[in-house]
């Protein structure tokens, strides 16, 4: 299994419907997650973290984490085409004395069709 | 504004001829990393830093160098660059590598071609 897994999509939403990316994990102790966003040619920026259970809404956009089924999503409602991008789900890996590294999943390119 | 700076952001070079790619951050962060981006592969990390003078590879260490002498600077060497380098390269830092405090923000990107 790997590390961090994502579908690679394309993944495409007609303009005003819920757009849903998942992120599977495999290190069951991961204890924060990050969802990332990259437009065509740009860096990642960040735009949603979370670090418990059950749900966390910024505007939009809504995280879902579920530890017990190591897995985590992000749902963006009323999608517009400006969220046309590629989501990375970051996730840590432990390294030394409590230090951590965050691997990404391989995106999910996401298209809004208006 | 603050901010991770590389250069250069786009380079086309000959296979062997030795490169570097420099990346400065202005946030006091201790944690800086190199990914190289490819098309299906996503992000993969290169090198990371901890801190000043401690270094380590990350998953996809061969073919390259880093260094970190002060804390705004890790430059990113390649000594014979080989086509199957030609990526996209990116250039991150958080605050610390402590859970809590390692979000990272990331450069503009460097987009190298090796021929």
């Amino acid at each position: 299994q790997k590390e961090v897994e994502q579908n690679s999509g394309p993944l495409s939403v007609p303009e005003g419907a819920i757009a849903s990316l998942n992120c599977t994990y495999s290190d069951r102790v991961s204890q924060s997650f990050f969802w990332y966003r990259q437009y065509s040619g740009k860096s990642p920026e960040l735009i949603m973290s979370i670090y418990s259970n059950g749900d966390k809404e910024d505007g939009r956009f809504t995280a879902q984490l579920n530890k017990a089924s190591q897995y985590v999503s992000l749902l963006i409602r009323d999608s517009q085409p400006s969220d046309s991008a590629t989501y990375l789900c970051a996730v840590p890996r432990r390294i030394i004395q409590g230090a951590q590294k965050l691997v990404f999943g391989q995106g999910t390119r996401l298209t809004i069709n208006p | 504004e603050a901010q991770v700076t590389q250069n250069p952001r786009y380079l086309i070079t000959v296979t062997g001829k030795k490169l570097t790619v420099t990346c400065s951050q202005n946030m006091n962060h201790e944690y800086m990393s190199w990914y190289r981006q490819d098309p299906g592969l996503g992000l993969r990390q290169i090198y990371y830093s901890m801190n000043v003078e401690v270094t380590d590879k990350g998953d996809v260490p061969e073919g390259y160098k880093v260094s970190r002498k002060e804390k705004r600077n890790f430059p990113l060497i390649l000594e014979s660059p080989s086509p199957n380098q030609t990526s996209l390269y990116f250039c991150a830092s958080s605050l610390s590598s402590y859970s809590g405090a390692n979000v990272l923000t990331f450069g503009a990107g460097s987009r190298l071609t090796v021929l």
